[in-house]
């Protein structure tokens, strides 16, 4: 398993605003994931972030809206830039080590 | 037609009864498959994975894989209250040399209920 630790766990933002999301995970992973999951859904991969490249992102997300960077093995930020209320989401770091492990969630309200 | 489907719920049962959550894929190159369990207000938590067909077991949860059926299931057997959580079916595809992908596909989960 993995620990990783995200923060903060929650935010209530002003719409137009920007928020940045950080992920810290406890040891080197190669690959790092954002998933967002808006009320009452499920989870759906906004992008893949590999260190030292860009990230990959999924149809439907593009970089100016979320982008993330990846400085080293143990950390990303997903930024949500522009915020709209469509925007109030459960967003969760995920690592990979042959499992799928979830951070603790950062539940964003957008009013 | 979505890439995951589990089956619609909210499923209830009563204490000590089996409960039984089904998921099916449509990418027939899938390897890897996971159940989590989701409470309210909290992220999503591993409770099994299952690579190759057949059941895998761990306690009171079985998982069940059907490559050729693209289907696999969750039972949860001698349910209790606190087993009562969103079910969530995820698949990601490996490449040969076993390196994730990582890209998980998530089904729209299934909310059970444990009554007493």
């Amino acid at each position: 398993s993995a620990v990783i630790s995200q923060k903060p766990s929650r935010d209530i933002c002003q719409r137009g605003t920007s928020l940045t999301i950080q992920c810290q995970v406890d040891s080197q992973v190669t690959m790092m994931f954002w998933y967002r999951q808006q009320p009452g859904q499920s989870l759906t991969l906004i992008a893949t972030a590999n260190q030292g490249s860009e990230a990959t992102y999924e149809s439907g997300f593009v970089i100016d809206k979320f982008p993330i960077s990846r400085p080293n093995l143990t950390f990303s930020t997903l930024t949500v830039s522009n915020m709209s209320p469509e925007d109030s989401s459960i967003y969760l770091c995920s690592v990979d080590r042959t499992e799928a492990f979830f951070g603790q969630g950062t539940r964003l309200t957008v009013v | 037609q979505k890439e995951v489907e589990q089956n619609s719920g909210p499923l209830s049962v009563p204490e000590g009864a089996i409960a039984s959550l089904n998921c099916t894929y449509s990418d027939r190159g899938s390897q890897s498959f996971f159940w989590y369990r989701q409470y309210s207000g909290k992220s999503p938590e591993l409770i099994m994975s299952i690579y190759s067909n057949g059941d895998k077991e761990d306690g009171r949860f079985t998982a069940q894989l059907n490559k050729a059926s693209q289907y696999v299931s969750l039972l949860i057997r001698d349910s209790q209250p606190s087993d009562s959580a969103t079910y969530l079916c995820a698949v990601n595809t490996r490449n040969a040399g076993g390196t994730s992908y990582g890209k998980l596909t998530f089904g729209q989960g299934t909310i059970l209920t444990v009554h007493p």
